[in-house]
Formats: structure tokens, sequence, C-alpha cells
């Protein structure tokens, strides 16, 4: 099946420093690449929907000046966490559509980041 | 969205079959049902997806009510590899893509 990478997968940060998270699909080229993020013992939340060539989509309550998100190539999207905080520390997952099998979203393995 | 309803947890005895209920009595006609899990610690992984009809894949059935306002996830043979967080999502075919997951199933396998 479809694969898609994350990285790095943990990343303990200063507050105030910002943190860039990589996602990747490996073997099928992804137009659309989602963010999302995960506090412990909740569900995923969608943070924004990222388009090849053109600027994400942000849910309303995510700030898009401090989750930045870049998508330059079809297998290749980046979330940026500016001046983190404490409050910030999560797990922050991709997901990849997969544009032959339409239907069908592929996640990477997440990234725990932990804001000291 | 439409929403969908789970129960919070379920339990299962290894090698035996599990019926996983979803319900979304306000399903459109355009929503597809999706089912994903997630296991601790990792990224959710697609399990089967359907509109209308019941699907069989390598990893499981999806049973879907004529009416459509609720199905079952059937796993055929549980194993300790099954316990994980099973969510049904229902997306709109004709507005994206984006997946609104729910709290979802916490499946519990024992041996």
């Amino acid at each position: 099946g479809a694969v898609v990478s994350q990285h790095p997968s943990w990343v303990i940060c200063k507050s105030g420093t910002s943190v860039k998270i990589e996602c990747r699909s490996l073997d099928f080229q992804a137009t659309t690449m989602f963010w999302y993020r995960q506090f412990p013992k909740q569900s995923l939340m969608l943070m924004a929907t990222s388009n090849e060539g053109s600027k994400a989509t942000y849910e309303q309550g995510v700030e898009k000046d401090k989750f930045l998100i870049n998508h330059a190539s079809l297998t290749l999207s980046t979330l940026t966490v500016t001046s983190a905080h404490p409050e910030d520390s999560s797990f922050y997952i991709c997901s990849a559509r997969d544009t032959l099998l339409y239907n069908e979203q592929f996640f990477g393995p997440g990234t725990r980041l932990t804001v000291l | 969205d439409a929403k969908t309803t789970q129960p919070n947890s379920m339990e299962s005895n290894e090698e035996e079959p599990v019926h996983l209920p979803c319900n979304h009595s306000t399903i459109s006609g355009t929503d597809y049902i999706h089912w994903y899990r997630q296991l601790p610690s990792q990224g959710p992984e697609y399990v089967i997806h359907g509109l209308t009809s019941n699907v069989n894949n390598r990893m499981a059935s999806l049973a879907i009510a004529e009416d459509r306002k609720s199905s079952t996830l059937i796993l055929h043979r549980a194993t300790l590899r099954d316990a994980a967080v099973y969510y049904c999502i229902l997306r709109d075919g004709n507005s994206g893509y984006a997946l609104n997951f729910g709290k979802g199933t916490s499946l519990l396998v024992t041996p």
C-alpha cells in the first residue's frame, strides 16, 4: 500500500523556538495533504488542508501565522510551528490523498512535539 | 458534516469475530462511510470504506444497512494486533476529502 513518512518522529524544543515537521508521500503523488493534531486520550483534530502549489486552508480556530504549511511538491508538505509554547505540545499527524485511489487517505506515523 | 455514534469501547476474545457498530442517522446520499483504526502512538490506518453496498477486503468487511443509517465493521477473526481505536467517519463526496474524526471505539482483544 501507499506509504507516508514523517520527520522527525519526535522533537523536544525550548519555548519560543520554531519547529518544522516534514510529511512525504513515498510511492505516490499527493495533490492534497492534511495536517491533524491529537492531544493525549483525544481524537484527531483537523488543522488544515494543504494543496500542492496553493495556500493551505485552515480550520476555524487554527492560527495560520503560527502553523505555517508549505506544499511545494506533489510528495512533500511541511508544517512549521512558529514560536512554540508548551500548549503546542501534541502529536502531529499528516495524511496524503492518493490521486489515483482518490477516496483513500494514507496517514503518516505522527510526530510527537514536546515544548519545554 | 453528518455525525457518527459509536460505542466508547468493546471487548472481544482472540480468534472470535468482532462486529463494531456505527450509527449515522443523518447521513446524506453523497456521504461515503470510512473506517480507520489507530494503534497507540501511531497514525491512523485505513481499514475499509463504502457508499451503499457491502464491501470486503483483506482486513475486514463493511456491512451497510439498507437505509444507510448504520453500518458495521466486521473483523472475521480478531487477533491481539487488532486492539486499537476504530473510527467510523462520514465523508461528503462533494465537498473534499478531509476526514473529521469522532471519538471512535476502543477495541480490547483478550487472549
